[in-house]
């Protein structure tokens, strides 16, 4: 079975625009889960997508959002870039509510 | 709300020489706790889980952790250390009957000394 994709893997982009990152959980799942990493807060959790539907949020301000397609593929976006989030953002994917998450290699933002 | 306190941002072991890195938890109702690694400019891989039953978990590479409820502690500790184990390791709690969202410790960087 293919592991969890995430593209692109590197981004750079400039402060106040917006990006979209996507994530292809594992066949046959359909929970997804994204983290923000940076090296002050380190894995801190964003919000999680079951059956197209977010079951849980973070405390992240509302410029970061998400979704997730019936396919169980999940996109999140950050709209207006501040420096702050330049990060690694990692998705992660399960078979169901209370299993086992499954990481990919995640995507590296840079906002300059 | 759940937490996790790991007891060292780096640890340093001689090759062949045993492993310990702490972690300390809490939580309001019985949790699940897991150990991740984190290989440079990867994702996190998962090494091992305690969800019920044995408190002694045996993970992947030769590592283990026991979870002490009284303790309040899901230590993880391999025998003989790996050069290839120089990672950064993350413990971290769910609550699983409440939510999924996963609480990760700061990390601990494990290097391992010729």
């Amino acid at each position: 079975k293919a592991g969890v994709t995430q593209t692109p893997r590197y981004l750079i982009k400039t402060r106040g625009q917006q990006v979209t990152l996507s994530c292809s959980p594992i066949s046959g799942h359909r929970s997804v889960s994204w983290y923000q990493q940076t090296p002050g807060q380190g894995l801190q959790f964003l919000f999680e997508y079951f059956s197209e539907t977010q079951r849980n949020k973070g405390n992240f301000p509302g410029r970061f959002s998400g979704r997730q397609f019936s396919n169980s593929r999940s996109e999140m976006n950050v709209s207006t870039l501040e420096l702050g989030d330049s990060a690694l953002y990692l998705c992660a994917s399960s078979a169901g509510l209370q299993e086992t998450q499954y990481f990919g290699p995640g995507t590296r933002l840079l906002v300059l | 709300a759940q937490s996790v306190t790991q007891l060292g941002s780096h640890v340093s072991v001689s090759e062949g020489a045993l492993v310990l890195l702490r972690c300390n938890y809490s939580s309001s109702v019985p949790p699940y706790l897991f150990w991740y690694v984190q290989y440079p400019n990867q994702g996190l891989q998962l090494l091992l889980k305690y969800t019920t039953g044995a408190t002694l978990v045996k993970g992947i590479n030769g590592f283990e952790a026991e979870f002490k409820k009284s303790e309040t502690s899901f230590h993880l500790t391999k025998p003989s250390a790996h050069m290839s184990d120089a990672a950064e390791y993350f413990c971290a709690v769910s609550e699983p009957r409440r939510d999924d969202k996963i609480i990760f410790g700061k990390g601990t960087r494990l290097h391992i000394l010729p």
